[in-house]
């Protein structure tokens, strides 16, 4: 059974532009759940969505953005990047059944701002 | 929100030792897992113990919901070991916290040969 997948792996965009990062989870799972890892501020939450609805959102400013597919597939999107974007982003998806909330992480992209 | 707390912060062993990490939570959760994040960033799921105890090898975990705590035990100790360990929780108070899990500050482990 394939785990979650995140494309791309390795991405440098200059200040300014825009990047969107995607995530295809394991296969029945309906929730999709965003992440940031600085070595700063650790991981940090940034939104969930379940059957194509965010049902929940942290607190990171409104450029940080997301959506999900009717496959379960999600993206995010970070526009007008700023240097202490760069990051390690990861997404985690889970069967989100009933009490069973266990999840699983990708291999993560690594997204540096230059 | 809930607040996760790891110790200790940083752990450093020789091959063969045993260890104990631990992780205080100040609420009641419904999820609360174990990670180790291996040196290309992927969180490898170690356990999914919202409460009781299990055992994977020559790992086991215990949680004590009722105290707010968790252990991770690693016992015979190697050096692929080695790497930051995270405990995550979801708590249990409802719809705002619904997906998300919320990060310790991780215990870096070194072992070494």
């Amino acid at each position: 059974k394939a785990g979650v997948t995140q494309t791309p792996r390795y991405l440098i965009k200059t200040r300014g532009q825009q990047v969107t990062l995607s995530c295809s989870p394991i296969s029945g799972h309906r929730s999709v759940s965003w992440y940031q890892q600085t070595p700063g501020q650790g991981l940090q939450f940034l939104f969930e969505y379940f059957s194509e609805t965010q049902r929940n959102k942290g607190n990171f400013p409104g450029r940080f953005s997301g959506r999900q597919f009717s496959n379960s597939r999600s993206e995010m999107n970070v526009s007008t990047l700023e240097l202490g974007d760069s990051a390690l982003y990861l997404c985690a998806s889970s069967l989100a059944s009933g009490q069973i909330t266990e999840a699983f992480f990708g291999q993560g992209t690594r997204l540096t701002v230059v | 929100g809930i607040q996760v707390e790891q110790s200790p912060p940083d752990l450093i062993l020789q091959e063969g030792a045993n260890s104990t990490l631990r992780c205080n939570f100040s609420d009641s959760v419904n999820n609360l897992q174990w990670f180790h994040q291996n040196p290309w960033g992927q969180l490898i799921n170690l356990f999914y113990i919202p409460s009781g105890t299990k055992q994977n090898g020559r790992l086991s975990a215990t949680t004590v919901a009722t105290e707010r705590y968790s252990l991770l035990y690693i016992s015979s100790s190697q050096t692929t070991d080695s790497g930051v360990y995270f405990c995550a929780v979801e708590p249990s108070a409802g719809g705002t916290s619904y997906g998300k899990l919320t990060f310790g500050q991780g215990t870096i482990l070194t072992v070494h040969p």
